[in-house]
């Protein structure tokens, strides 16, 4: 079985510039999930899909990031314009119908982002 | 709000040492626990889980205990190997189901032969 895949693994840009990292979850997979891992904490979650929907995007920065997930499958998170803080590694996570709730959640390798 | 405090690493054993990574909770109700690991360039996984009071999580020689009395879910393995070098981050989740989960900083463990 095929895990979830990421793009790109590296990206380094300079501040005020955007970004764009896309994200495949596993076949089947209806939830997806994007967290962003600062140097040195946890992931913090900045938002999760049901399908195409959004059940929870309150610690997106939405002045500056977005995110969609068309069609229910593949989402695309982007910055835009990216700031110093910004920096961290974004990581994204489907889980199957009953995973949810059971807390398995199935992560990609991540998306290693610097800003100048 | 939900938070997960973990024990400050790195932390460096010999093979065949005694592990125990300490986590403790702050959550209202009952929240479901878990131990996630991240290899060396790969993605996090699941370790282990306990979702009430009491219940004890296992895998590949690990175990973590769900005491609610003392908001703890300390992570245990009687004899460290090489390969379980790795981050590892507690979690939990809300009582209600299909909450997002809280993670902790993470510690990394680091085996020496």
């Amino acid at each position: 079985e095929a895990g979830v895949a990421q793009s790109p693994r590296y990206k380094i840009i300079e501040k005020r510039q955007s970004v764009a990292f896309w994200c495949n979850p596993i076949s089947g997979h209806a939830t997806l999930y994007w967290y962003q891992q600062i140097l040195g904490q946890g992931p913090k979650l900045l938002i999760q899909f049901q399908n195409n929907g959004v059940v929870d995007d309150s610690q997106l920065p939405k002045d500056r990031f977005s995110a969609e997930r068309l069609k229910g499958v593949d989402s695309t998170l982007k910055i835009q314009p990216a700031k110093l803080e910004d920096s961290a590694v974004y990581l994204c996570a489907s889980s199957s119908p009953g995973g949810a709730i059971t807390g398995e959640l199935f992560f990609g390798e991540g998306s290693r982002l610097t800003v100048l | 709000g939900n938070s997960v405090t973990q024990m400050e690493g790195p932390v460096t054993l010999s093979e065949e040492a005694f592990l125990t990574i300490n986590c403790t909770y702050t959550a209202t109700g009952y929240p479901s626990l878990f131990w996630y690991v991240q290899y060396p360039g790969e993605g996090l996984q699941l370790l282990l889980k306990a979702t009430k009071a009491d219940d004890k999580g296992s895998n590949k020689g690990f175990e973590a205990t769900y005491r609610k009395e003392t908001t703890s879910f300390h992570l245990e393995k009687g004899s460290v190997q090489v390969s379980d070098s790795a981050v590892y981050f507690c979690a939990l989740s809300g009582n209600f189901g299909n909450e997002k989960l809280t993670f902790g900083t993470g510690t990394r463990l680091t085996i020496i032969p």
